[in-house]
């Protein structure tokens, strides 16, 4: 079975703090995601990567950067948390480049609070 | 950003019962519609991925079943059980864009 793992269930950070969301898969997948999840929408895509060192902005990509140096690695980076970034973080990864017809495997997400 | 519609928003059953609910994504550009199921302090776990009009697939009392032509996919469930409360997810994708996921159907069976 696929394992992807989120380095924290729950976060609180302090405004202005630069923080650091950590993903991990095991499975050799060549693409990986972030997305949130906020009361009343859908899962929005913050980024994603299709291959190390490859990333591409997704639908809400503002105040958000990422890395991915190793293939099972894929990091979300707040350069400075606001409280509008409290939300739900989902890492997700699906094997083969550009390919949605396989289904995604997520970590169980990282509760992220900005006071 | 694509549009893609689930409903209802939420959905209170009794144990037994049988339910339905609708995903609604752009007709045109079809490539595939993926089906998770979210449980509370759980991670989504995919229950299906469509790629063909007129595909039905089945996982125990799970079903689904796509329309591309018309941009629809309806997911029932027979005779609920309380350990089928969860929020229930579609995401579409079309050729050459990302996976757009709608907002999910709450789904509570209570005993």
């Amino acid at each position: 079975d696929v394992k992807v793992t989120q380095s924290s269930r729950y976060l609180v950070k302090r405004t202005g703090e630069k923080v650091f969301l950590e993903c991990v898969q095991d499975m050799d997948h060549e693409n990986m995601f972030w997305y949130r999840q906020d009361p009343g929408l859908g899962l929005r895509l913050i980024y994603f990567s299709y291959d190390v060192k490859m990333k591409e902005k997704g639908d809400i990509p503002e105040g958000y950067s990422v890395s991915r140096e190793k293939k099972e690695r894929f990091s979300l980076i707040l350069e400075s948390a606001s409280t509008n970034q409290t939300s739900m973080y989902l890492c997700a990864s699906v094997s083969g480049q550009g390919s949605y017809n396989s289904p995604l495997h997520f970590g169980n997400g990282t509760r992220l609070t900005v006071t | 950003i694509l549009n893609v519609e689930q409903s209802p928003q939420s959905l209170h059953v009794q144990e037994g019962d049988s339910t339905n609910f609708t995903c609604s994504f752009p007709s045109s550009n079809f490539y595939a519609l993926h089906w998770y199921r979210w449980e509370t302090a759980k991670s989504p776990e995919a229950l299906f991925v469509m790629t063909l009009n007129g595909d039905e697939k089945k996982k125990g009392r799970i079903s689904a079943t796509l329309n591309t032509k018309e941009g629809y996919s309806y997911l029932y469930i027979k005779g609920s059980q309380p350990e089928d409360s969860a929020t229930y997810l579609c995401a579409f994708t079309g050729t050459a864009s990302k996976l757009t996921f709608g907002t999910g159907t709450r789904l509570q069976v209570t005993l």
